[in-house]
């Protein structure tokens, strides 16, 4: 079984630009999340899907951030502008339905804002 | 503060030696969940004990459970090069969703 695909794995962008991550999760997992990990720091949650539904964004700086999962499957995260403290891992996590406490995390994308 | 704290923040020891890291958290849960990530890479599940469990054991990982006292432990026995990484304990409090909450991390390198 594919574990969870993002792309890209790196990424070097100055201040005030936009960048875009992207995740395919695990075929059949309906549930599908987006953490951010400072360097240091545990992940914390940006934002978690139902299907194409936003279940929980609370966490999310949405001034800036934007995420969206319109067919139910892929998704896009995206930072419009960017600011210095927005380093960091971006990671991606998937659950099945059946399945209610395992998730199954990306190789994360890593980015740097100079 | 954190919910999902743990201590030590770095541990170094020698193989063969067992490491036990420690997690505090703040509010009930529904389960407690422990994840490895090694350098650079995602994060990988590890273990996962419900709030009605005391103890769970799984290959050289043993993990405890004490919700009157909001705590949990992580013990790795006859520790190998390979299990350096970085250990979080993650809170579930249940409801929709399984939302997950991270701690710090424990920094755990084995010395060949």
């Amino acid at each position: 079984e594919a574990g969870v695909a993002q792309s890209p794995r790196y990424k070097i962008i100055e201040k005030r630009q936009s960048v875009a991550f992207w995740c395919n999760p695990i075929s059949g997992h309906a549930t599908l999340y987006w953490y951010q990990q400072i360097l240091g720091q545990g992940p914390k949650l940006l934002i978690q899907f139902q299907n194409n539904g936003v279940v929980d964004d609370s966490q999310l700086p949405k001034d800036r951030f934007s995420a969206e999962r319109l067919k139910g499957v892929d998704s896009t995260l995206k930072i419009q502008p960017a600011k210095l403290e927005d380093s960091a891992v971006y990671l991606c996590a998937s659950r099945h339905q059946t399945d209610q406490e395992t998730q199954y995390f990306g190789p994360g994308t890593r980015l740097l804002v100079l | 503060s954190q919910q999902g704290e743990e201590d030590p923040q770095a541990l170094s020891i020698q193989e063969g030696e067992n490491a036990t890291m420690n997690c505090s958290y703040k509010t009930s849960i529904n389960n407690l969940q422990w994840y490895r990530q090694n350098s650079g890479r995602g994060l990988v599940h590890l273990i996962l004990i419900r709030s009605n469990e005391r103890e769970k054991h799984s290959g050289r990982l043993r993990v405890t459970l004490d919700t009157s006292k909001k705590s949990s432990s992580l013990l790795i026995t006859a520790s190998r090069a390979a299990d350096t990484a970085s250990y979080f304990c993650a809170t579930d409090a249940g409801g929709s969703g399984s939302r997950l909450t991270f701690g710090e991390g424990t920094q755990l390198t084995v010395n060949p």
